[in-house]
């Protein structure tokens, strides 16, 4: 089935203590990101990438990181979390960065910081 | 700077009722837009897109949405609600030509459905 993975969907943490959220799709997909859900602002760009080692800043980029080593893989950094990043964080790739090019979203990874 | 304004932060209709839901764009080119559906718990579901071509686009579960430049908007509608349309709509706009892959999203606009 095509779709796209998010690990862990809940975490509780506290103030520092780093943490990886993954994130995974199965569609060969070149373009992927990540959004952070907020009540009453929507979901913001955090960070994309074009393709493997290409990546770029969203809207809101403070206080996280990205990698690209693997057309799949698209991991979600927080060196040094904080409790403003406490979020309902969304990962989606489409199959390129085309014009009209449909974003297939991961089910969400619920974060809260302490 | 592309940005995305839907007014309206909840809405509430009648089943078998019509729909419409409101998008404002602000983007200095011929932008790329997008309506997704988000139900409780789920992520968000393409629900349709324009970026060319007829200004009437159709999309799934018998939505339907109208790109007028002159307005800068791009309302979705629905011509009969169902109960199973409670969700939370997002309009979008991509930026894939200039900036290659930015994309911003409206606010959300929570649609109830009354028996």
């Amino acid at each position: 089935e095509a779709q796209v993975t998010q690990n862990p969907r809940y975490l509780i943490t506290v103030t520092g203590k780093k943490l990886t959220v993954t994130c995974s799709q199965n569609m060969n997909h070149e373009y992927m990101s990540w959004y952070r859900q907020d009540p009453g602002l929507g979901l913001r760009q955090i960070y994309y990438s074009m393709n493997v080692e290409v990546t770029d800043k969203g809207d809101v980029p403070e206080g996280y990181k990205v990698s690209r080593k693997e057309k799949r893989n698209f991991p979600l950094i927080l060196e040094s979390p904080s409790p403003n990043q406490t979020s309902l964080y969304f990962c989606a790739s489409s199959l390129t960065s085309g014009r009209a090019d449909t974003q297939y979203f991961g089910p969400g990874t619920r974060l809260t910081v302490l | 700077a592309q940005s995305v304004t839907q007014p309206d932060i909840h809405i509430t209709v009648s089943e078998g009722a019509s729909l419409e839901l409101r998008c404002n764009y602000s983007y200095g080119a011929t932008p790329y837009l997008f309506w997704y559906v988000q139900s409780p718990g789920q992520g968000l579901q393409l629900l349709l897109k324009y970026f060319s071509g007829d200004t009437l686009v159709q999309g799934i579960k018998g939505f339907e949405a109208e790109f007028k430049r002159s307005q800068s908007s791009f309302n979705l509608r629905k011509p009969s609600v169902h109960w199973s349309d409670a969700a939370e709509y997002f309009c979008a706009v991509g930026d894939f030509n200039t900036n290659a892959g930015k994309s911003t999203f409206g606010d959300g606009t929570t649609l109830t459905v009354k028996p």
